[in-house]
């Protein structure tokens, strides 16, 4: 059973450009939820979608959108790139409905904005 | 991330000993505390958790203790070994479902 893949592993992208981030959910799971995590630092809830919709959003600008497609898989999109958006993104998959919702984590992907 | 404070910032211990990482919340809104485990080049992954009904729990090695009036939580390792060598987060859980995760403690056991 394939847990949480995510895509690319890493990323070098410039200022002012934008970049997608995929995330393939643990089998069985229906809920994605995207975390920053800066270096040294705990992750950030950026935002959870369910059943195709951004269902909660935590306190990220709209540069940062997402998709969750039919196959629950998911994309996270970073407009107009600062160097402070440099950080390990994390994606993490849960069953809704279950309890507390346990959230398996994919292993990032590390984007650095030059 | 000022709701949830962690500390110590970092631990070494030797391969047997104690290791205590705490943690301080502020919003009474929490209503689970789970602790994840982090290596290098992973994601966080879940440890162990505690509701606030219970004082203690333990799993193994591992156990949380929970204060609820104190608005605290730890966890202690017991005969820690360098395999727990790793980040440890706190990350308590509100109705939003949620997590709202703590600086890390980066744990170091030595052989």
């Amino acid at each position: 059973d394939a847990g949480v893949t995510q895509s690319p592993t890493h990323l070098i992208k410039t200022r002012g450009q934008q970049v997608t981030l995929r995330c393939s959910p643990k089998s069985g799971h229906d809920t994605v939820s995207w975390y920053q995590q800066a270096l040294g630092q705990g992750p950030q809830f950026i935002f959870q979608y369910y059943e195709e919709e951004e269902r909660q959003r935590g306190n990220f600008p709209d540069r940062f959108s997402g998709h969750q497609f039919p196959n629950y898989s998911s994309e996270l999109n970073v407009n107009a790139l600062l160097l402070g958006d440099s950080a390990l993104y994390l994606c993490a998959s849960s069953l809704r409905g279950t309890f507390y919702n346990e959230q398996f984590f994919g292993p990032g992907t590390r984007l650095t904005v030059l | 991330q000022q709701q949830v404070k962690q500390s110590p910032q970092s631990l070494i211990v030797q391969k047997g000993g104690i290791s205590i990482i705490n943690c301080a919340y502020e919003n009474t809104a929490f209503d689970y505390f789970p602790w994840y485990q982090q290596f290098p080049g992973k994601g966080p992954a879940l440890l162990i958790a505690i509701r606030p009904d219970v004082s203690e729990k333990k799993e193994g090695r591992f156990t949380i203790s929970f204060n609820k009036s104190a608005k605290q939580f730890s966890l202690h390792i017991m005969d820690s070994q360098p395999g727990d060598s790793a980040t440890y987060f706190c990350a308590p859980i509100s109705s939003a479902r949620q997590l709202t995760f703590g600086s890390g403690t980066q744990l170091t056991v030595l052989p």
